[in-house]
């Protein structure tokens, strides 16, 4: 069955400090990887999306790696701010499978920026 | 600017009651779903179309309907037969083809039942 494990579920931290959010997937075939944003009460805005060939890939102040072979991931986040509470979810999609049905979500890790 | 349109941003239902989930999309998007976030869980597929007049069930289809009379528009109707409505439902779309780059999401609608 295909499984996408967030870590940790929460993290606090203070402004200004960097941070990284891991994800461990089962995922087969695997085609690509995202990393999403969801701010409180909105839906989830996308930061990274990573293929197979590719090991990091930077936004601003994210960078997301990819290791293949482990089948991890990790987003880390480099002078945090107060608008980086939210939380970070992480997607695995699936080779040969269009459209939705092929994605497998993890359920998130909730981020607290603390001034 | 595009993106997609999900109305109302807050809706609350009585038992028994049938409510609508509006999803608008002004991409050209081919493809449509529906999901429910509950807290402390991943989000789950309820429906998705993929083609206008076509659409297939979700993980958690049971209680809920869906139409594509439109491509631009995707509604979803909670029926009084899901028993555990509350939840905030994400409306997204994406481009056909390719590697899926062009997936967004709506800015939910948060149901509650009173």
């Amino acid at each position: 069955k295909n499984q996408v494990e967030q870590s940790p579920q929460s993290l606090i931290i203070l402004e200004g400090k960097n941070c990284t959010l891991q994800c461990n997937y089962t995922v087969s075939p695997f085609s690509n990887l995202r990393w999403y944003k969801q701010d409180t009460g909105r839906g989830p805005v996308s930061l990274t999306i990573m293929t197979f060939s590719e090991n990091t890939k930077s936004n601003g102040r994210y960078t997301a790696t990819l290791d293949a072979d482990t089948k991890q991931s990790s987003l880390h986040i480099t002078a945090s701010q107060l608008s980086d509470s939210a939380s970070y979810i992480c997607v695995v999609s699936a080779t040969g499978r269009g459209g939705a049905d092929g994605l497998t979500f993890g359920k998130g890790t909730h981020l607290i920026i603390q001034p | 600017d595009g993106g997609i349109t999900q109305s109302p941003k807050y809706l609350f239902r009585k038992e028994g009651q049938n409510v609508t989930l509006s999803c608008e999309q002004n991409l050209n998007h081919d493809a449509m779903y529906w999901y429910r976030q509950d807290p402390g869980q991943g989000l789950r597929l309820i429906y998705y179309s993929q083609i206008v007049n076509d659409f297939q069930k979700g993980d958690i289809a049971e209680g809920y309907s869906v139409s594509r009379e439109k491509k631009e528009s995707f509604p979803l109707t909670v029926t009084s037969a899901q028993k555990n409505p509350t939840a905030f439902y994400l409306c997204a779309s994406i481009s056909q083809g390719g590697t899926d780059y062009g997936y967004t999401f709506g800015s939910g609608t948060r149901l509650t039942v009173v």
